[in-house]
């Protein structure tokens, strides 16, 4: 069965250091990879994606994501945190034939002045 | 293009009524996909209807029931409200073809008491 795993449910960064979410999935054949993130009571906004290709893949906001096949991970990185940033941040896997994503539980961004 | 809008943004209900929650997809989506978020169980989906046909459903019992227009407008139903269905209600729009990335409306707030 597909699974997303998202280990650290709250990270505190200081404004202007580097970031970085981990997120693995199982799932057997290559999936789709999705980031999202969500301000409080606010919807998901799509951060960035990787269907296939170069595995560093670019998103709004300064954010990147490396797909590595080899350790089943798609980690999100900005090298420089902003206090805008603070939001929860999602990680999704999608397959080929069905349209509905399976999401991780989520971490909650603080960004500390 | 103007985003994914859902209807109505806040509702509070009682236990044993139904509910009807509306969604209006990115222009030229043809996919709808429901998704219900609360703290302890996180995103899950409910279910997709493309070109008015429900396509996938999720693991949700029969009181969730949900439809498509022929403007691929979609609502989703609620029957014998219970406390638990007390969520944040995610409508996510897409082509339904190829990558199936997902564009989220902001979401309905349902509190039942």
């Amino acid at each position: 069965a597909q699974s997303v795993t998202q280990p650290d449910i709250h990270i505190t960064v200081s404004e202007g250091a580097s970031l970085e979410l981990r997120c693995n999935y199982s799932y057997g054949a290559t999936p789709y990879l999705f980031w999202y993130v969500q301000s409080p009571g606010q919807g998901l906004q799509l951060l960035l994606k990787y269907f296939s290709g170069d595995t560093l893949v670019q998103g709004i906001k300064g954010f990147e994501a490396e797909f590595k096949r080899s350790q089943s991970s798609f980690n999100l990185r900005k090298p420089s945190v902003h206090w805008s940033d603070a939001a929860e941040y999602f990680c999704a896997v999608g397959y080929t034939g069905a349209n509905n994503l399976f999401f991780g539980t989520g971490t909650r961004l603080t960004v500390i002045p | 293009k103007a985003g994914v809008t859902q209807t109505p943004r806040y509702l509070i209900k009682t236990r044993g009524q139904q509910v009807t929650l509306s969604c209006s997809p990115i222009s030229g989506h043809r996919s709808v996909s429901w998704y219900q978020q609360t703290p302890g169980q996180g995103l899950q989906f409910l279910f997709e209807y493309f070109s008015e046909t429900q396509r996938n459903k999720g693991n949700f019992p029969g009181r969730f029931s949900g439809r498509q227009f022929s403007n691929s407008r979609s609502e989703m139903n609620v029957s014998t409200l219970e406390l638990g269905d007390s969520a944040l209600y995610l409508c996510a729009s897409s082509s339904g073809q190829g990558g199936y990335e997902q564009y989220f409306g902001p979401g309905t707030r349902l509190t039942v008491t």
